[in-house]
């Protein structure tokens, strides 16, 4: 088993539709979660951390589920420039942080 | 959060030889990562290069394929030694910050190998 899993997509959605990605994790011991967002042919970019009460950044609301290890991206209203890879991103103490990434969703969102 | 650059930001090499990517910092950082994304693919950690000591390897990954150097806080090396065309990938330096270790990246280098 990964030890993030994702979607994978892709997800095809029409302008203003409200899109989820689910995400799951297998350690236990994993301490902090991040959403990063990377567009074709570009570095990932940490698009939101995750927090245990769920936290919201305008049209982004992202929540954490640390009894059932699940991580969920809620896309509101989408636009055409959120189309992108969205990766589920978890840090874990082995000693240090160790970051795991997820494969990624790719979303299309079309006009 | 700092400003990460990377040489060359792609480059066609010829099996069998060696290539070094360049990654500077615009701040001292007690860490910085070297990850690999091959096509389609996640991203995955090759090693973490530490300032003044030897660079930790993930599994999979050996000093003699990819050496690193880390002669400062704000500069690291990654060298693909020996290539061959599975190396193909996009090559990634990271750096940590914040409070929750939230890592930012480079622009990448991608590397084709023919």
């Amino acid at each position: 088993r990964k030890e993030v899993e994702q979607d994978p997509g892709p997800f095809n959605v029409p302008e203003g539709a409200t899109v989820a990605f689910n995400c799951t994790y297998s350690n236990s011991a994993s301490q902090s979660f991040f959403w990063y967002r990377q567009d074709c042919r570009k570095e990932p970019k940490l698009l939101m951390s995750v927090y245990s009460s769920g936290n919201e950044d305008g049209r982004f609301t992202a929540q954490l589920n640390r009894a059932s290890q699940y991580i969920s991206l809620l896309i509101r209203d989408s636009k055409l420039s959120d189309s992108a890879t969205y990766l589920c991103v978890v840090n874990m103490r082995t000693g240090g942080f160790k970051t795991i990434f997820g494969a990624g969703t790719r979303l299309f969102v079309k006009a | 959060s700092a400003v990460i650059s990377q040489k060359p930001s792609r480059d066609i090499c010829q099996r069998g030889t060696s290539l070094t990517i360049q990654c500077q910092v615009d701040s001292q950082v007690t860490m910085m990562f070297w990850y690999r994304q091959q096509p389609g693919q996640s991203l995955t950690l090759i090693a973490t290069a530490n300032q003044g000591s030897e660079a930790t390897y993930e599994s999979g990954f050996v000093i003699d394929k990819f050496p690193i150097s880390r002669p400062n806080l704000t500069f690291s090396t990654l060298t693909v030694s020996n290539m061959s065309p599975e190396d193909s990938s996009i090559y990634l330096c990271s750096v940590e910050e914040g409070l929750n270790n939230e890592q930012f990246f480079g622009p990448g280098t991608r590397l084709t190998v023919l």
